[in-house]
């Protein structure tokens, strides 16, 4: 079952610009995480949110985490060629031992 | 270096074979996970253990199968069980395996399987 939904499912930018990509959950969680995977590669960790923060930035991503919407989304900053790739959020509900992903957002960043 | 090694990268299956992915981590985790990847559908959760000789089933487990007899390692099976197995399929594991939280997953660089 999916738990966070990304959006949108595509995105297209040049490179120097920034990109945003939403993630939508149902449930309560304890922290929300992201994702990213190069084609045909494994998953990277980029950063966890725990549900009692708001805000959190790592180099040129900033995630923030609004939990009355049930809402995440993932900035980043002056993107480059290398940004290219999909995107995941990743839920991890109360009470629960596992991670739950979305479907993604692919992102590419035109040189 | 600390990490995930998964093996084979491709494997080629006629259909009614069974076949075992390796999945071998040095991080001195707790729990791993096996996830199958479709395209456009994300990543679907097969199987995870937190702890040595004990797992349990994700949300698509019919038709695989998986031990953990060793802290280090988390083969799965697909066995001819499974209808559609061509997937893209990554082991993970993480450090924390708390009964009401997960952290940081560390991802392999997943196998692909073709059932031709």
């Amino acid at each position: 079952s999916q738990q966070g939904e990304e959006d949108p499912q595509a995105l297209s930018i040049q490179e120097g610009e920034n990109a945003t990509m939403n993630c939508s959950y149902k449930t309560s969680i304890n922290n929300l995480q992201w994702y990213r995977q190069n084609s045909g590669r494994g998953l990277v960790h980029l950063i966890l949110i725990r549900s009692n923060e708001r805000e959190k930035h790592s180099g040129r991503l900033r995630v923030t985490l609004d939990t009355s919407k049930k809402s995440s989304s993932l900035l980043i900053t002056a993107s480059r060629a290398a940004d290219t790739a999909s995107y995941f959020c990743a839920t991890d509900r109360s009470g629960s031992e596992k991670l739950v992903f979305g479907k993604g957002t692919k992102l590419t960043v035109n040189p | 270096d600390g990490g995930i090694t998964q093996s084979p990268k491709y494997l080629f299956r006629k259909e009614g074979q069974n076949v075992t992915l390796s999945c071998e981590q040095n991080l001195n985790h707790d729990a791993m996970y096996w996830y199958r990847q479709d395209p456009g559908q994300g990543l679907r959760l097969i199987y995870y253990s937190q702890i040595v000789n004990d797992f349990q089933k994700g949300d698509i487990a019919e038709g695989y199968s998986v031990s953990r007899e060793k802290k280090e390692s988390f083969p799965l099976t697909v066995t001819s069980a499974q209808k559609n197995p061509t997937a893209f399929y990554l082991c993970a594991s993480s450090l924390y395996a708390g009964m009401s939280s997960t952290g940081e997953l560390f991802f392999g660089e997943g196998s692909r399987l073709t059932v031709l």
